[in-house]
């Protein structure tokens, strides 16, 4: 079946550094690409997503970046700081239904001080 | 314009007992998607639904697990006759769709967490 390989699954970077967490995708199909961080013992939130006509996206400090060809997207964060601590898990839209997601297993970002 | 919203917040059920886990969406969303999620791990697709109708059930248990999602009021999650390894936080989340037929965010719910004893 279709799926979504995430990596790595746990990251630590240093504060201040940048992070990068990268998704493949099995689908062709895929056409919308959202991610979303959960806090400890909070609900999942979306952060910034991207559609397949365009190639990166950025909000301040996040950034995505697509590329159908390779069928991989990553997710930048730049200036990292204590509160981004999370796990983080990207998701590719199921097929051209649109209406599901394949979700990634997950990566867990540490902000060492 | 109110989140998703969950109750309870939190469940405790001894085993054998039915737990009834309840979600309403986001004003105008009509897509319900439930996911069950393990301490330390990740999110688990388990049933999405339209109003009135089950539209993928591929990720639900076919014993003891049913989801509705009526024509008035939340969606509910029936696990009947719990066991341990019932024992998760539950998400939901609602999604609406644009008129373009585009796939649209999900928005989650804070989750129900259940435990089992």
């Amino acid at each position: 079946g279709e799926n979504v390989e995430q990596h790595p699954s746990t990251l630590s970077v240093q504060e201040g550094d940048s992070a990068v967490i990268k998704c493949t995708y099995s689908d062709s199909a895929s056409n919308y690409f959202p991610w979303y961080k959960q806090e400890l013992g909070k609900r999942p939130q979306l952060i910034i997503d991207i559609r397949s006509n365009v190639g990166e996206k950025k909000d301040q400090r996040i950034a995505v970046t697509l590329n159908k060809t390779a069928k991989h997207f990553s997710l930048h964060i730049t200036e990292t700081q204590p509160e981004d601590s999370a796990v983080y898990f990207c998701a590719a839209s199921w097929g051209d239904s649109n209406y599901q997601l394949i979700w990634g297993a997950g990566t867990k970002l540490i902000i060492k001080p | 314009n109110a989140g998703v919203m969950q109750n309870p917040r939190h469940l405790v059920r001894r085993r054998g007992q039915e737990a009834r886990l309840r979600c309403s969406p986001m004003k105008g969303h009509s897509h319900v998607y439930w996911y069950r999620q393990l301490p330390e791990e990740g999110l688990k697709f388990m049933v999405y639904l339209q109003k009135e109708n089950i539209i993928d059930e591929s990720g639900m248990p076919k014993e003891r697990f049913s989801a509705e999602f009526p024509k008035e009021g939340p969606s509910i999650l029936r696990i009947q006759q719990v066991v341990r390894g019932d024992s998760a936080a539950y998400f939901c989340a609602s999604s609406s769709w644009t008129s373009g037929g585009r796939s649209y965010e999900q928005y989650f719910g804070p989750g129900t967490r259940l435990t089992v004893t």
